[in-house]
């Protein structure tokens, strides 16, 4: 199985701030990597695709990148509804895996 | 507009079954793979199962393998999720995800989840 570790587990950031979320994937995954958005008691919701495809309304402030098994999510000014839990997901091979997830923070 | 609606939740005994339901709506449900997430509480998310458009293949996590099956009724526009020989581990929300068409392993739209409880 393909394990994602996804680090920081927490941080603390500001409105305005840049935020960076990392993934690394245990075995190449290609860009087969996404990226969703949870808010408390609500179901996650997809931000980012094949690494690095902006998912359909999704505001342009995310980004996503790779750099060999290394994946990053770029919340390039946290707005004040971007506060919430981040996961990482690999689409590459069954078993589908989840990182641990990253909450943010209001510091 | 998509929209997918869990139901079939409860509280059961371990060792007991339950059965979930997913009702899509706003989409050709047939022409879609499919998914089960759950998410215990305070915790992450797992995924649980994958059905392809056609009914096969079909997949299983390693912690529910041999005991959920999952199927889909594209007449009625519906995902399914046997569930037996439950434990007190597979206490969370369970969602009912569709598959993302390229590449077919991500999720574009969910459902709101229900909660499943196993206890005494």
């Amino acid at each position: 199985d393909i394990q994602m570790t996804q680090s920081p587990s927490s941080v603390s950031a500001s409105v305005g701030d840049r935020v960076t979320i990392t993934c690394q994937a245990s075995q190449g995954i290609n860009n087969w990597l996404a990226w969703y958005q949870q808010k408390p008691g609500k179901a996650p919701k997809l931000l980012i695709y094949a690494a690095s495809s902006l998912q359909s309304g999704v505001p342009s402030r995310f980004s996503g990148s790779r750099s060999g098994t290394d994946f990053t999510l770029t919340i390039s000014s946290l707005q004040p509804e971007d506060f919430a839990t981040y996961y990482c997901q690999q689409a590459n091979s069954f078993p589908l895996t989840f990182g641990g997830g990253t909450k943010v923070e209001i510091k | 507009e998509v929209q997918l609606v869990e139901s079939g939740g409860g509280l059961v005994q371990p060792g007991g079954s339950l059965r979930l339901s997913c009702a899509a709506s706003g989409f050709t449900f047939s022409s879609f793979e499919m998914n089960w997430v759950r998410q215990a509480p305070g915790k992450g998310l797992e995924w649980v199962s994958f059905i392809s458009s056609s009914g096969s293949p079909i997949y299983y996590a390693d912690s529910v393998k041999g005991r959920f099956t999952i199927s889909r009724d594209d007449a009625k526009n519906s995902l399914y999720l046997q569930m037996n020989s439950l434990r007190a581990e597979d206490t969370a929300v369970y969602y009912c995800a569709r598959a993302t068409v390229v590449p077919a392993a991500n999720f574009d739209y969910w459902g709101q989840g229900t909660l499943v409880t196993v206890s005494s």
